[in-house]
C-alpha cells in the first residue's frame, strides 16, 4: 500500500498568512494526488485534483504543486473560512489512501 | 445540482449486518463510479471501496480492512448505491460517506461530490 504522510499535523496561522502543507508519498505516484478540505462536522470538499488543477468554484488563493513523491498545498492569503483540516489522497494504485490530515487553526 | 444522500446508519451489535444506501440526484448516475469513504470518530479519512460504472464492467474494489465483509452494489435504474456490511466489528464505527468518483485519466481518481454522511455505531 502507498503511505501518504502529511506535515505538519497541525498548524497555527493568522488571517492573511501564506500557508504551505506538504504531502509525501511512500513511492512515486506521478501527479495522481488530490487535496480536500474538511470543516468540523461537515463532509470533505475537493480543492485540487491531479496535483495542481483547481476544482471549479474553489478560490484561486488555493494552489497545488508537485509530482513523484512530494506535493504541496498552498493557501496564499488565509481567510477566516479556511480554518479546517486538509487531507491529501493518492489514486495511483488501490487501495486509495489518504494522508492523516493537517489541522489548520487560528493563531 | 448534484446531491448524494446516505441513509441506513444506526446502532448495531458486533457480528450483525447493516445496509447503507446512497440516493443520488442531479446527474446521470450510471455514468459514474461510486465510492464509500469512512471516518472513525476524531480520526482521518479511510477509503472503503468503489464500484465502477457499468461501462467499465461495474466491478468493485475494497480496502483490505473490509474485503470479504463489505459489498458495494448499485441500482442504476433507481440511482442508488449500496454498502452491505456483514460481520461488523467495533472498529467499523464511523461516519460513512458516499462519494461520486471521477476517473479523469488512468490512475487519476478523485471524489468530487460527497454526501453528508451517516453514522454507524457498532457496540453491544
Amino acid at each position: 500500500d502507498i503511505q501518504m504522510t502529511q506535515s505538519p499535523s497541525s498548524l497555527s496561522a493568522s488571517v492573511g498568512d501564506r500557508v504551505t502543507i506538504t504531502c509525501r508519498a511512500s513511492q512515486s505516484i506521478s501527479s495522481y494526488l488530490n487535496w480536500y478540505q474538511q470543516k468540523l462536522g461537515k463532509a470533505p470538499k475537493l480543492l485540487i485534483y491531479a496535483a495542481s488543477s483547481l476544482q471549479s468554484g474553489v478560490p484561486s488563493r488555493f494552489s497545488g504543486s508537485g509530482s513523484g513523491t512530494d506535493f504541496t498545498l498552498t493557501i496564499s492569503s488565509l481567510q477566516p473560512e479556511d480554518f479546517a483540516t486538509y487531507y491529501c489522497q493518492q489514486s495511483y494504485s488501490t487501495p486509495i489512501t489518504f494522508g492523516q490530515g493537517t489541522r489548520l487553526e487560528i493563531k | 445540482e448534484v446531491q448524494l444522500v446516505e441513509s441506513g446508519g444506526g446502532l448495531v451489535q458486533p457480528g450483525r449486518s447493516l445496509r447503507l444506501s446512497c440516493t443520488a440526484s442531479g446527474f446521470t448516475f450510471g455514468d459514474y463510479a461510486m465510492s464509500w469513504v469512512r471516518q472513525a470518530p476524531g480520526k482521518g479519512l479511510e477509503w472503503v471501496g468503489f464500484i465502477r460504472s457499468k461501462t467499465y464492467g461495474g466491478t468493485t474494489e475494497y480496502a483490505a480492512s473490509v474485503k470479504d465483509r463489505f459489498t458495494i452494489s448499485r441500482d442504476d435504474s433507481k440511482s442508488i448505491a449500496y454498502l452491505r456490511m456483514n460481520s461488523l466489528k467495533t472498529d467499523d464505527t464511523a461516519v460513512y460517506y458516499c462519494t461520486r468518483g471521477i476517473w479523469a485519466a488512468a490512475g487519476l481518481y478523485f471524489f468530487d461530490y460527497w454526501g453528508q454522511g451517516t453514522l454507524v455505531t457498532v457496540s453491544s
